[in-house]
């Protein structure tokens, strides 16, 4: 069966630190990869996607994502985190329609 | 351009109540989404429309979930009777094709009391 799992389900990272947000995909062939963040009674912002070519892809807001495919992971990367990245972070993949994982809420110490 | 928008932002209501959500998608997005997120988990698909036609909707309770997006543009989501368990927040995204990423909404947010 089709899913996404993120192992982390609580990260707490000291402001000015780096981060990395972990993603495993189970599917039968490589799907399109998303990463996605939820600031609370917000809707969802797409940070990064991976379609194809290039398995290192930047996004929005300083964030980056690596696509391995022999492990099947999609990690999301940061090199210094700031207060307002404090948020839900969800990945995702799209095959047809897109499903997410549980999500890893991101906590950051002034 | 504007995004994904959906009203009402939040609802209260009492169960057994009927309740409706609306979603107008991007501008020429023929692939509209609704997703319902519990507390604390990641969104979950409720159906899925291409243009007019709901193309996957087995996750939808028909027992009491109904949607509906005529003309291929707006759609409504409705619940009849609501339970408690519906309490959530229900998402709406659109993309340009089935294969494209998703934008979302604000979502709804229903308590269910």
């Amino acid at each position: 069966a089709q899913s996404v799992t993120q192992p982390d389900i609580h990260i707490t990272v000291s402001e000015g630190a780096s981060l990395e947000l972990r993603c495993n995909y189970s599917y039968g062939a490589t799907p399109y990869l998303f990463w996605y963040v939820q600031s609370p009674g917000q809707g969802l912002q797409l940070l990064l996607k991976y379609f194809s070519g290039d398995t290192l892809v930047q996004g929005i807001k300083g964030f980056e994502a690596e696509f391995k495919r022999s492990q099947s992971s999609f990690n999301l990367r940061k090199p210094s985190v700031h207060w307002s990245d404090a948020a839900e972070y969800f990945c995702a993949v799209l095959r047809d329609k897109v499903i997410f994982g549980p999500g890893t809420s991101l906590s950051v110490i002034p | 351009e504007a995004g994904v928008v959906q009203s009402p932002r939040y609802k209260i209501i009492e169960k057994k109540q009927p309740v409706a959500f609306w979603c107008n998608p991007i501008s020429g997005h023929n692939t509209l989404y609704w997703y319902r997120q519990n507390l604390g988990q990641g969104p979950e698909l409720l159906i899925r429309y291409e243009n007019e036609e709901a193309v996957d909707d087995s996750q939808l309770p028909k027992d009491r979930f109904s949607a509906e997006r005529l003309k291929g543009v707006d759609s409504t989501l409705k619940i009849q009777p609501a339970e408690l368990g519906d309490s959530a927040v229900y998402l709406c995204a659109s993309s340009s094709g089935p294969n494209t990423e998703a934008f979302f909404g604000q979502g709804t947010r229903l308590t269910v009391v």
